[in-house]
């Protein structure tokens, strides 16, 4: 089976632009968040989706938005982006309870220049 | 609320040498409790977790972790640290009810000397 695919893996953006990153969850699990890992910090809560519905958002600026498909797979998208943005941006998915824990994709290195 | 502090930046230990790596946690709720490792240019990767039943949790790769509730502790072990255990290991914690969201701690780094 396929664990959670992220794509890309590496991008560069300039400041100012706008990038959007893309997550596979691995196939049953209906729950998608996503995380902002800075070098040498543990991973920041951005936004969980279950049932393509918003079920939590952490303390990021409207710059950053994101969405649940369908078929579960999901998307970040942040807008105006500043220096501070680079980090390696996670998508993790997980079944329904919250004692599952989740699992991760490899991640995406974001480097805003 | 909740939250997780994670004792030491970087833990150092020898090759065949016992690992200790600490995690305290808050929470006003049962918490469930979970051991991740990241190795480099990777995404995080479940080792254990604890749910509730028993106390003690075995995970993969030799590890282990002892939920104390009187402690607010679940500190992660392995008897004999090996090479390939050098890697950056996370705590996180949820709440039983309220919030689905984890917190994570800021991460130890595992440093293993042969």
């Amino acid at each position: 089976d396929a664990g959670v695919t992220q794509s890309p893996t590496h991008l560069i953006k300039t400041r100012g632009q706008h990038v959007t990153l893309r997550c596979s969850p691995i196939s049953g699990h209906k729950s998608v968040s996503w995380y902002q890992q800075v070098l040498g910090q543990g991973p920041q809560f951005i936004f969980q989706y279950y049932e393509k519905e918003e079920r939590g958002r952490g303390n990021f600026p409207d710059r950053f938005s994101a969405r649940q498909f369908p078929n579960y797979s999901s998307e970040l998208n942040v807008n105006a982006l500043l220096l501070g943005d680079s980090a390696l941006y996670l998508c993790a998915s997980s079944l329904v309870d919250r004692a599952d824990g989740y699992t991760f994709g490899s991640g995406t290195r974001l480097t805003v220049v | 609320a909740q939250s997780v502090t994670q004792l030491g930046s970087h833990v150092s230990v020898s090759e065949g040498a016992l690992v200790l790596l600490r995690c305290n946690y808050s929470s006003s709720v049962p918490p469930y409790l979970f051991w991740y490792v990241q190795y480099p240019n990777q995404g995080l990767q479940l080792l254990l977790k604890y749910t509730s039943a028993a106390t003690l949790v075995k995970g993969i790769n030799g590890f282990e972790a002892e939920f104390k509730k009187s402690e607010t502790s679940f500190h992660l072990t392995k008897p004999s640290a090996h090479m390939s255990d050098a890697a950056e290991y996370f705590c996180a914690v949820t709440a039983s009810g309220g919030s689905y969201i984890p917190t994570f701690g800021r991460g130890t780094s595992l440093i293993v000397h042969p």
